[in-house]
């Protein structure tokens, strides 16, 4: 089975400030992990994802995750906030689900850039 | 660019309709997913399928059915819509069943139930 827990259902950041979203996920397999985001009134969009390559993960719009097997974490940063960053993003682990692969979401964390 | 597309974005039906849900992807991907999203909840797994015909169910599958009669195409079928079931449904296709490989997401249908 698998988990993911997002700590903090809304963060707020200044624009040119640092953004970090935090993950920590639960697998009883090697975990495969992704960050999605979700503008208004939109569909979820692909960010990165983590597939047992290199730990430090880029991504787009400048964001970036490093996954952390000792700390069970996958946490997503961005040097600089721009207002445009303002969405949900959701952490998600894949899984297998009656010998098929899916996903498993965390509850999303709001991302809210003030000027 | 891979296109999951969506019958409706909004929807309002009354309880007790039978409600039906499309969606569309043009990539030729194996699989297929209806997820339902609620504000603090996330992305809710109902059902998907991984081949024409062939379904299984989710975390949520109750009050709901689906059908895949073609590679391209999956419905979400509500058989009589309660005022529950009033959420945003998101519908997503990826290429194999291969755990490394991520979801294409169509834009959402928002279903308000009366």
């Amino acid at each position: 089975a698998q988990s993911v827990t997002q700590l903090g259902s809304h963060v707020s950041v200044s624009e040119g400030a640092l953004v970090l979203l935090r993950c920590n996920y639960s697998s009883s397999v090697p975990p495969y992990l992704f960050w999605y985001v979700q503008y208004p009134n939109q569909g979820l969009q692909l960010l990165l994802k983590y597939t047992s390559a290199a730990t430090l993960v880029k991504g787009i719009n400048g964001f970036e995750a490093e996954f952390k097997k000792s700390e069970t974490s996958f946490h997503l940063t961005k040097p600089s906030a721009h207002m445009s960053d303002a969405a949900e993003y959701f952490c998600a682990v894949s899984g297998l689900n009656s010998g098929y692969s899916t996903l498993t979401f965390g509850k999303g964390t709001m991302l809210l850039v003030s000027p | 660019d891979v296109k999951v597309t969506q019958s409706s974005r909004y929807l309002v039906k009354r309880t007790g309709e039978k409600v039906f849900l499309e969606c569309v992807q043009d990539m030729d991907h194996e699989n297929m997913f209806w997820y339902r999203q609620d504000p603090g909840l996330g992305l809710r797994l109902i059902y998907f399928s991984y081949d024409v015909k062939m379904k299984e169910k989710g975390d949520i599958p109750e009050g709901y059915s689906v059908s895949r009669e073609k590679k391209e195409r999956f419905s979400l079928i509500l058989e009589s819509a309660s005022t529950n079931q009033t959420s945003m449904y998101l519908c997503a296709s990826s290429p194999f069943s291969g755990r490394a490989y991520e979801q294409y997401f169509g834009p959402g249908t928002r279903l308000t139930v009366t």
